[in-house]
């Protein structure tokens, strides 16, 4: 079982769709990251979180220590939102990935 | 665009031989990361340097190694290549070593072994 899990795998939406991906993990950490991945291959990091939850513009991302899940969310979905995203967890100074969504947002 | 650079974007070589990655971190930054990105193992952390000093590694095969300069770029040495190190070479920065700190990626190198 792999210490980091996405779900689902695929999404396919239409826009103006709001959209959820989950995260869970099982290793103990320090932060959990929230990446996102375009066809071009370039990764930018969305959000760093630790506790709680963030936003930025249409991205909301959320924590829940106990549980050990997160969720990103992002509201009315847009084409340009297509992309594969990666949570990654840190534990003991190195990351650890799950295996991604692939995001496809049709207008 | 993070300010973190990676060279070449792009390599293609031939089984056995030997190539090096380079990555400049965002100014200011003292820690690089590197990982693996292949098609069946998706991304993977290899190693961590900080101010020149080995921090932590992971899954990096003993064919590979790395250095972090006085000037804090790093290099990553990949020998006796195989077709199965054919991946995306992603660098990333940070400003310190752990703890939460967020990490800047590099556009990443293309590696394709022939």
């Amino acid at each position: 079982k792999n210490e980091v899990e996405q779900s689902p795998q695929n999404l396919t939406a239409q826009e103006g769709e709001f959209i959820t991906i989950n995260c869970s993990y099982s290793v103990g950490i320090s932060a959990l990251h929230w990446l996102q991945q375009h066809p071009g291959g370039g990764i930018v990091s969305l959000f760093m979180l630790s506790s709680g939850k963030k936003k930025h513009g249409r991205l909301i991302a959320t924590i829940n220590i106990q549980e050990k899940h997160s969720s990103l969310h992002i509201t009315a979905s847009h084409p340009r939102d297509s992309a594969v995203y990666i949570c990654a967890v840190r534990a003991t100074n190195k990351l650890i990935f799950g295996t991604g969504t692939l995001l496809a947002v049709q207008p | 665009d993070s300010g973190v650079t990676q060279t070449p974007k792009h390599l293609i070589t031939a089984t056995g031989q030997r190539v090096t990655l380079r990555c400049s971190p965002r100014s200011g930054d003292l820690s690089v990361y590197w990982y693996q990105q292949s098609l069946d193992q998706g991304l993977q952390f290899l190693i961590q340097y900080y101010n020149g000093e080995e921090r932590a590694k992971g899954n990096i095969l003993e064919r590979f190694s790395a250095q972090q300069f006085p000037d804090l770029h790093s290099e990553l040495n990949l020998s006796s290549l195989e077709l199965g190190d054919s991946a995306l070479y992603f660098c990333a920065s940070s400003v310190v070593a752990g703890g939460v700190n967020e990490q800047f990626f590099g556009p990443g190198t293309r590696l394709t072994v022939l």
